[in-house]
């Protein structure tokens, strides 16, 4: 079946412009998660939704970073007025549940703040 | 099916080291280790990753078999807020396809 698919693939925006990244998870999976990996660096958990509760935002960057998760499907991952640091790449994750359950990663979003 | 292998479940007493094994015989030569653990209702955190030479941080060691086909976590002084479930993966960097986080072992740190 279909696995975590993410848009853009790659994305060049300049510094202080907004940028959506968009995930559609695994049909069914009701656990969504996003990450970033800078360069050299390991995955940085950003969100995490799970079911209709209120996400765990506590591995959002700043304040200028956002997502939202419309009808316990898709999600999208906003950043507003980019700053260079913000380059890396955002993957996204969904799961059968929570805890235990195997994530499967899409192939993420390359996104470089020039 | 996931690249790695880890037992279940693990306990450990309060104030000792938790070793946690990770088996990964199929690793390529240019996949790192990578460990996370993940505490109820919260995202995954990073603790730690590795190609060959063994690593240490604040938070652990990480002890990997010189034919790279297993690798140990260690946690040197285990605390309550340890336990937790910890996932060991192989990975490319900034190369994701395929890569997933197995069920990993849920380590339950005990007075």
């Amino acid at each position: 079946g279909a696995g975590v698919s993410q848009s853009p693939s790659n994305k060049v925006t300049e510094k202080g412009k907004d940028v959506e990244l968009r995930c559609d998870p695994i049909s069914g999976h009701t656990a969504l998660y996003w990450y970033r990996q800078s360069l050299g660096q390991g995955l940085e958990f950003l969100i995490y939704f799970q079911g209709n509760s209120a996400p765990d935002k506590s591995g959002l960057p700043s304040d200028r970073f956002s997502a939202e998760r419309t009808g316990g499907s898709v999600s999208t991952l906003t950043i507003q007025r980019t700053q260079q640091e913000d380059s890396a790449v955002y993957l996204c994750a969904s799961s059968l549940g929570g805890l235990v359950y195997e994530q499967y990663f899409g192939p993420g979003t390359r996104l470089t703040v020039t | 099916d996931a690249k790695t292998t880890q037992p279940t479940s693990m306990d450990c007493a309060e104030g000792r080291a938790a070793n946690l094994p990770c088996n990964h015989s199929t690793i390529s030569g240019n996949e790192y280790v990578y460990w996370y653990r993940q505490i109820h209702s919260q995202g995954p955190q990073y603790i730690i990753h590795g190609l060959k030479n063994n690593e240490t941080n604040e938070m652990a060691s990480l002890i990997i078999t010189e034919d790279r086909k297993s690798s140990t976590l260690i946690l040197p002084h285990a605390t309550l807020r340890d336990t937790a479930v910890y996932y060991c993966i192989v990975m490319i960097p900034y190369n994701n396809n395929d890569m997933r986080f197995g069920a990993g072992t849920r380590l339950t740190v005990k007075p």
